[in-house]
């Protein structure tokens, strides 16, 4: 199965804009970049996902890079809330229907 | 209330000793799994299942088993709890009946101590 690579953790400061990187050099023309959130003390919870092209809703932006090898997960204006270990996962052909999550960024926000 | 519900929250057991964890869910989803996670580490996948007769290993399957007793329930046993076992357990559905899009949702969670 495809890996990524995320930052251990990251810094920011209360409504700035975040950008959480991850490396997936090796995905696969069918895998889907998904982003995860877990904040403390709660289960983990949907962000976003993408395929190709970049993808914006609610929560975040998800930008991916034209090889997708690479994607960032954007907070437009972090909040205190914000604050969480963030995850970026490859899913699709073996591991289809399955996420598997690493150990992902831990994201800090300072007010 | 939750719509993903595990049971209990909290357990604290001993070595040997037969441990069930269960996860209940309103959502009519039909996909349901278990994860555990340690302290700094992600979450890993015990077992998944697809629908009620498809259950599947993930990577840590050994020492554990399941049974998806109907569409909404899932249980995750311990048939004899060792301490490295000891763990925060995630229980996650999610809904493939319109097309997979890779959202799981998640129960709060059941934290077990093993002595």
């Amino acid at each position: 199965d495809a890996k990524t690579t995320q930052p251990n953790s990251m810094e920011s400061n209360e409504e700035e804009p975040v950008h959480l990187p991850c490396n997936h050099s090796t995905i696969s023309g069918t895998d889907y970049i998904h982003w995860y959130r877990q904040l403390p003390s709660q289960g983990p919870e949907y962000v976003i996902h993408g395929l190709t092209s970049n993808v914006n809703n609610r929560m975040a932006s998800l930008a991916i890079a034209e090889d997708r090898k690479s994607s960032t997960l954007i907070l437009h204006r972090a909040t205190l809330r914000d604050a969480a270990v963030y995850y970026c996962i490859l899913e699709g052909g073996t591991s289809y229907g399955k996420l598997t999550f690493g150990q992902g960024t831990i994201l800090t926000v300072h007010p | 209330d939750a719509d993903v519900t595990q049971t209990p929250r909290n357990r604290i057991t001993k070595t040997g000793k037969r441990i069930m964890l269960e996860c209940s869910q309103t959502k009519g989803h039909d996909r349901m799994y278990w994860y555990r996670q340690d302290p700094g580490l992600g979450l890993r996948l015990i077992y998944y299942s697809f629908d009620v007769k498809d259950i599947n290993k993930g990577e840590i399957s050994d020492g554990y088993s399941v049974s998806r007793q109907a569409q909404a329930k899932f249980s995750l046993s311990l048939e004899s709890a060792i301490p490295n076992q000891t763990a925060l357990y995630f229980c996650a559905t999610s809904d493939s009946r319109q097309g997979w899009t890779g959202e799981l949702f998640f129960g709060e969670g059941s934290r077990l101590t093993v002595l």
